[in-house]
């Protein structure tokens, strides 16, 4: 199984610039999230989907869009990138059911000059 | 809101030696689930272990082990016999057991730095 997978790796951008941030999984999850790592700051909640349709905000969603049309995928849109958007994003999954932790990608570095 | 607290920014320990790292969280649930999670420098984010609040018994997976004090709100982590591997970011996580909604969501910690000296 290829998990969840984070496209692209790595990117840099100019301010002012869109971009989409991919993010797939096959293991039929309901669950899925995007956060956010900086340094000294642990992972921060960006957006998040219980469900194909069905989105909400976490913890730093200005800046970021997302949407689910389907189970698999959970793009994040960065609109008109600003240099304090530079930081690692990581995609998660998970069943949410019991105990089950969340799975993530492999995470995207992204700099914005 | 839940908040997850790790006290320790950075840890050193030598190898094969024992290390715990500390984690507190605030919340006014009774059930709920806590995790540790890995991240060596590959970026990787690795499940080391998971503890159900409703348990008494603490987790254990090989060389991690974990104390939890439910009265207190704390979750240690104990790794055993170091090894050069286990060198790496250690993130504490909490996350509600009820189901639906925003209680999916993991709230972290801001990490503890390891490392294993030889």
């Amino acid at each position: 199984n290829a998990g969840v997978t984070q496209t692209p790796k790595f990117q840099v951008l100019k301010t002012g610039q869109s971009m989409t941030l991919q993010c797939a999984q096959d293991m039929n999850h309901e669950y899925m999230s995007w956060y956010r790592q900086d340094p000294g700051m642990g992972l921060r909640l960006i957006h998040y989907s219980v469900g194909a349709g069905i989105t909400d905000q976490g913890e730093v969603p200005n800046g970021y869009n997302v949407s689910r049309s389907t189970t698999e995928d959970f793009p994040l849109r960065l609109l008109s990138a600003a240099p304090s958007q530079t930081s690692v994003y990581f995609c998660a999954s998970s069943s949410g059911r019991g105990n089950q932790p969340q799975h993530f990608g492999d995470g995207t570095r992204l700099s914005i000059l | 809101a839940q908040t997850v607290t790790q006290s320790q920014p950075e840890m050193s320990v030598q190898e094969a030696e024992t290390v715990t790292l500390s984690c507190t969280y605030d919340t006014s649930e009774s059930d709920y689930y806590l995790f540790w999670y890995k991240q060596p420098p590959s970026r990787q984010m690795i499940l080391v272990i998971r503890q159900e609040a409703y348990k008494q018994q603490n987790a254990t997976e090989n060389r991690f082990s974990v104390n939890f004090q439910k009265a207190a709100k704390s979750f240690s982590l104990k790794i055993s016999d170091s090894q050069l591997g286990d060198a790496a970011m250690y993130f504490c996580a909490y996350r509600m057991a009820n189901s639906g909604g925003s209680n999916y969501k993991l709230t972290f910690g801001k990490g503890t730095l390891l490392t294993v000296n030889p």
